[in-house]
């Protein structure tokens, strides 16, 4: 069965500090893995995504995450969070064909301390 | 990039009525399209899976009586909440991937954000 585990609900860091949000996925086949962004009352964003090659990817913001197999982890880091990252971050997987549906986890409320 | 439009943005009705709401691939053309629904300050979760020129594929627990998915074409899908209730409040997010080639990606409307009194 497909499914995405975002186990912290609500994470708060200091402007500056370093962040990394978990992602735990199950999938069949190969997964395609994604990082969107929401701010309260609009609509998501995508800050990156994997389906293959270099597992470390980068994205727009200053965002990366890591793809690890053996982990099944899709972790999203940056090195320095800005007050304007406050959001939703969902973590989601997929196929990568266009019928493919695409599941998100239950989010991680981020939250910056000034 | 691609857009998804969706339309309206938001929309307040009376009970028992009939709602509809549109998503549209402007730059693209998208074979499958996906409706979600968006409790505050939860997750997207998929309602069903929109398929151009076939029925749609609704997830478990949906009510494909209630919500009415028809996808037209290649660029147009619309979701209709018939005899709309306060308890089908809520944000409805479209979404689409590209019907061929691109990168897989998924394109996400702004959404509607549904209120019935």
């Amino acid at each position: 069965a497909q499914s995405v585990t975002q186990p912290d609900i609500h994470i708060t860091v200091s402007e500056g500090a370093s962040l990394e949000l978990r992602c735990n996925y199950s999938y069949g086949a190969t997964p395609y893995l994604f990082w969107y962004v929401q701010s309260p009352g609009q609509g998501l964003q995508l800050l990156l995504k994997y389906f293959s090659g270099d597992t470390l990817v980068q994205g727009i913001k200053g965002f990366e995450a890591e793809f690890k197999r053996s982990q099944s982890s899709f972790n999203l880091r940056k090195p320095s969070v800005h007050w304007s990252d406050a959001a939703e971050y969902f973590c989601a997987v997929g196929g990568y064909s266009s019928a493919s549906k695409i599941i998100f986890g239950s989010g991680t409320r981020l939250s910056i301390r000034p | 990039g691609a857009v998804v439009s969706q339309h309206p943005s938001w929309v307040i009705c009376k009970s028992g009525t009939s709602v509809k709401i549109e998503c549209r691939s402007l730059d693209f053309q998208a074979t499958t399209m996906f409706w979600y629904r968006q409790f505050p300050k939860q997750s997207l979760m998929l309602m069903a899976t929109s398929n151009e020129g076939s029925k749609a594929t609704y997830e478990q627990g949906v009510e494909k009586d209630k919500f009415l998915i028809n996808h037209a074409s290649l660029t147009l899908s619309t979701l209709t909440v018939t005899s709309a209730h306060p308890e089908d409040s809520s944000f409805y997010i479209c979404s689409a991937r590209a019907a061929s080639g691109g990168t897989g990606e998924l394109f996400f409307g702004e959404g509607s954000r549904l209120t019935v009194l």
